[in-house]
């Protein structure tokens, strides 16, 4: 069955330090999500893309966050200036316009620990 | 705004018998999805079963099944002779519409007894 794939999957950087996560969707799917959890909340919308471009995004998303998708099949999240209160799990997702299926497919996630 | 609330933090259930879940939204909007997702130890999200909100039928898929109460704005979740995998945390979702983003509650943690 196809997945989502998120690399990597546990990452470690200094406050302040950028960082990208990496996304790999399924290949014929249109619409992509970040969500992030952090430890023992629940999840939380960051942003969708679709068609090359943000579709939606949530307050958390600020300037210090970005996606691209710069090659035509990885979905990238990068946060600029990394703070403590990024630590979390952050989701990647992605859909294909089925109709009435609607239906989402998850990566693993990446855990994003700050320090 | 749309809510999602889970008022169970914590659940359990014998192996083999039968739990369910209480979830409850609130919505203005008539065209909507609603999901539950496992997330195991592992914490990758898992979708167990979809409801579309103009369906009267409630959804079924397997040993899990839901109860949607759409004027009482209710989705529980039913899982049926229990197994020791079903052991995770059982978020509730909503989503408006074809585009939305999806909108979790809190989550509710289910303990399988053996």
């Amino acid at each position: 069955e196809p997945e989502v794939t998120q690399t990597p999957s546990h990452q470690v950087t200094q406050m302040g330090q950028e960082v990208i996560l990496r996304c790999v969707p399924i290949s014929n799917h249109l619409y992509f999500y970040w969500y992030r959890q952090i430890l023992g909340q629940k999840v939380e919308f960051l942003v969708s893309f679709y068609n090359n471009e943000i579709s939606e995004k949530s307050e958390i998303f600020d300037d210090q966050f970005s996606v691209e998708r710069p090659d035509g099949s990885n979905f990238t999240l990068k946060i600029r200036s990394t703070k403590l209160e990024d630590s979390a799990m952050y989701f990647c997702a992605s859909r294909f316009f089925q109709g009435v299926s609607y239906g989402y497919t998850f990566g693993s996630g990446t855990r994003l620990t700050v320090v | 705004a749309q809510t999602v609330t889970q008022s169970q933090p914590e659940m359990s259930v014998q192996e083999a018998e039968t739990v369910t879940l209480s979830c409850t939204y609130d919505t203005s909007e008539s065209d909507y999805y609603l999901f539950w997702y496992k997330q195991p130890p592992s914490r990758q999200m898992i979708l167990v079963i979809r409801q579309e909100a103009y369906k009267q039928q409630n959804a079924t898929e397997n040993r899990f099944s839901v109860n949607f109460q759409k004027a009482a704005k209710s989705f529980s979740l039913k899982i049926s002779d229990s197994q020791l995998g079903d052991a995770a945390m059982y978020f509730c979702a909503y989503r408006r519409g074809s585009q939305g983003n999806l909108i979790f509650g809190k989550g509710t943690k289910l303990s399988v007894k053996p």
